[in-house]
């Protein structure tokens, strides 16, 4: 199993509709996630973290974390143009010294 | 607070030519990294430094050196720059192993 791993897509999802992305992760110690976006030709930014199982709400964002499963979604609500980027995914891993391991990001695209 | 930032932001180098990737955080960080990013490809991490003084190889070390003076500076030094060196490289910070903060990116072809 990839360490942290993530569809890299590209997801389609309308104008308006729910996007769901969708991370695994290999270390059953990581306490804490992190997703990222990425537009074209820029640096990742940071749009979520998440420590505790369940769910974590930020205006249109919400992270889901299920510790027990090695998952954690992140889910965009309302999807706007402006949400079109890769999505990244990251993980400390206690294995790897903590180091934050990245995903290979999901490219979202959202249909006008 | 500028944040991270990164210096210069386009460089072209030829085969042989070294240089240095300027980055600077006015957060307090006491974590700082160096990443690359190929085309259409995630991070992969090439250096990191848990504070001043301390560097650590990542997964793609070689070619590149480090160094740690200060709290706010980790300069990037490539040496006999190759083709296979052509990349985006991008600068963070983080306080601790927590959410890391990025800066612009450098975007270097060796020719």
């Amino acid at each position: 199993q990839k360490e942290v791993e993530q569809n890299s897509g590209p997801l389609s999802v309308p104008e308006g509709a729910i996007a769901s992305l969708n991370c695994t992760y290999s270390d059953r110690v990581s306490q804490s996630f992190f997703w990222y976006r990425q537009y074209s030709g820029k640096s990742p930014e940071l749009i979520m973290s998440i420590y505790s199982n369940g769910d974590k709400e930020d205006g249109r964002f919400t992270a889901q974390l299920n510790k027990a499963s090695q998952y954690v979604s992140l889910l965009i609500r309302d999807s706007q143009p402006s949400d079109s980027a890769t999505y990244l995914c990251a993980v400390p891993f206690a294995s790897r010294d903590d180091k934050i391991i990245f995903g290979k990001g999901t490219r979202l695209h959202i249909l006008p | 607070n500028a944040g991270v930032t990164q210096t210069p932001k386009f460089r072209i180098l030829k085969i042989g030519q070294s240089m240095t990737l300027q980055c600077t955080q006015d957060m307090n960080h006491n974590y700082m990294y160096w990443y690359r990013q190929d085309p259409g490809m995630g991070l992969k991490l090439i250096y990191y430094s848990v504070g001043a003084g301390i560097t650590d190889k990542g997964e793609v070390p070689n070619g590149y050196n480090v160094s740690r003076s200060t709290t706010e500076d980790f300069p990037l030094r490539l040496e006999l720059a190759a083709p296979s060196q052509t990349s985006v490289y991008f600068c963070a910070s983080s306080y601790a192993v927590n959410e890391q903060y990025f800066g612009p990116g450098t975007r270097l072809t060796v020719t």
